[in-house]
């Protein structure tokens, strides 16, 4: 079946611009987490959502960040003003549900903030 | 908090030479433990796990124990191939949950032929 996808895979923009990443999760995955992978580094994470609830946000670095999962399905990480700092690969992942389950990543999407 | 250490690459191996990757961690409790592999131009993909202390996970020919004892969770394989080029990621998280993965740096890892 179809794994997690995420787009666009690449997004240019410039310092202090609005920008939106989407993830379509594996069908059926209750479970979807956001990471981000800065070059040379390992993925960390942002937020775990759990159905359309965020369970975990302790990970977004400020209130620039903010992702939403409104019908439980697809989310969106929103970055509002964005910095130059904020250049990374935004990963997603997605998992059966709450509990002991594989995450299965997305191909992800390389962000840079000119 | 939660933390993962690996050995820096990247590592250079010849085909059919033993593989270690050295992995350790901070955690509080027992943590569950992971190595993901990224191959080029792919996505994370988990490679194998251990959730309780002197677990052995294997897969591919790639086995790693969980010691509770050193906290490491080292990778190794006894004949590596070309196509196990890779970026290696050790990770953990918090016990009976894979949520909120803390991940490692990476270690490069080129076999040539």
């Amino acid at each position: 079946g179809a794994g997690v996808s995420q787009t666009p895979s690449n997004k240019v923009t410039e310092k202090g611009k609005y920008v939106e990443l989407r993830c379509d999760p594996i069908s059926g995955h209750t479970a979807l987490y956001w990471y981000r992978q800065s070059l040379g580094q390992g993925p960390e994470f942002l937020i775990y959502f759990q159905g359309t609830g965020a369970a975990d946000d302790s990970g977004l670095p400020n209130d620039r960040f903010f992702a939403v999962r409104p019908e439980g399905s697809v989310s969106t990480l929103k970055i509002q003003r964005t910095e130059r700092g904020d250049s990374a690969v935004y990963l997603c992942a997605s998992s059966k549900g709450q509990g002991a389950y594989e995450q299965y990543f997305g191909p992800g999407t390389r962000l840079t903030v000119t | 908090g939660d933390s993962v250490t690996q050995m820096e690459g990247p590592v250079t191996l010849s085909e059919e030479a033993f593989l270690t990757i050295n992995c350790t961690y901070t955690a509080t409790g027992y943590p569950s433990l992971f190595w993901y592999v990224q191959y080029p131009g792919e996505g994370l993909q988990l490679l194998l796990k251990a959730t309780k202390a002197d677990d052995k996970g294997s897969n591919k020919g790639f086995e790693a124990t969980y010691r509770k004892e050193t906290t490491s969770f080292h990778l190794e394989k006894g004949s590596v191939q070309v196509s196990d080029s890779a970026v290696y990621f050790c990770a953990l998280s918090p016990r009976g949950g894979y949520q909120k993965v803390t991940f490692g740096t990476g270690t490069k890892l080129q076999v040539i032929p």
